[in-house]
């Protein structure tokens, strides 16, 4: 399997615009995870899914991010209108389960999102 | 709210020596996860604790969960430069399945 891809690996956008962030869980895994990690505020969830269904977005950070996951191979999250302070590393994870198995959540290679 | 504390933040290793990571967390949780970062890179899972006293163990680490103490440690046995890296511990939310909370990463760093 070739893991959890996420796309792109980097991304830089002036501020205003529209960002989004895509990833591809590994096949089976039911979970999904958005996770966001900046040096100040450390790793953060930002949401997450259950067979395709959000659970819990709580950790989102205002009405300019929302997340969609379409089928159980697509996810996206998306952030409208972008500014500086949301620039961060942002991971997807996926797993079997919520819970994360005996071996824990498997994470993608993150996208690095620069505003300016 | 859960919240979970690493220490120490930054930790300096001669290449041979042992150390231990301490992970603390505020309220119950029934599982507690330790992950391994490297520069630029994401995060590969290492350990998933379960239950009280379990202990696990991969090469020269070692993971153990005292969950009445809600104290989980990862111990370094004979450190080598290959293991500088940055270990979180997250811990699982009881009432809210799929949501951990992370600390901060200790960020180890094994010297010759």
């Amino acid at each position: 399997d070739a893991g959890v891809i996420q796309s792109p690996r980097h991304e830089v956008t002036e501020m205003g615009q529209e960002v989004t962030l895509r990833c591809k869980p590994i096949s089976g895994h039911n979970s999904l995870f958005w996770y966001r990690q900046t040096m100040m505020r450390g790793l953060e969830l930002l949401i997450y899914f259950n067979n395709n269904v959000p659970i819990d977005d709580s950790g989102m950070p205002e009405d300019r991010f929302s997340a969609k996951m379409p089928n159980a191979s697509f996810s996206t999250l998306k952030i409208q209108p972008s500014e500086p302070r949301d620039s961060a590393v942002y991971f997807c994870a996926s797993s079997l389960d919520l819970l994360g198995p005996n071996y824990g959540y498997t994470f993608g290679s993150g996208t690095r999102l620069t505003v300016v | 709210e859960l919240k979970v504390e690493q220490n120490p933040l930054f930790l300096s290793m001669q290449e041979g020596k042992n150390y231990t990571i301490y992970c603390n967390y505020s309220t119950t949780s029934d599982r507690l996860y330790w992950y391994r970062q490297d520069p630029g890179k994401s995060l590969e899972s290492l350990f998933v604790l379960l239950s009280n006293g379990a202990v696990k163990q991969e090469g020269r680490l070692m993971a153990s969960l005292d969950t009445k103490a809600r104290l989980s440690t990862l111990h370094i046995t004979a450190a080598v430069h290959d293991l500088s890296a940055t270990y979180f511990c997250a811990a699982l939310h009881n009432t809210n399945a799929g949501k951990s909370t992370f600390g901060d990463g200790t960020t180890l760093t094994v010297k010759p």
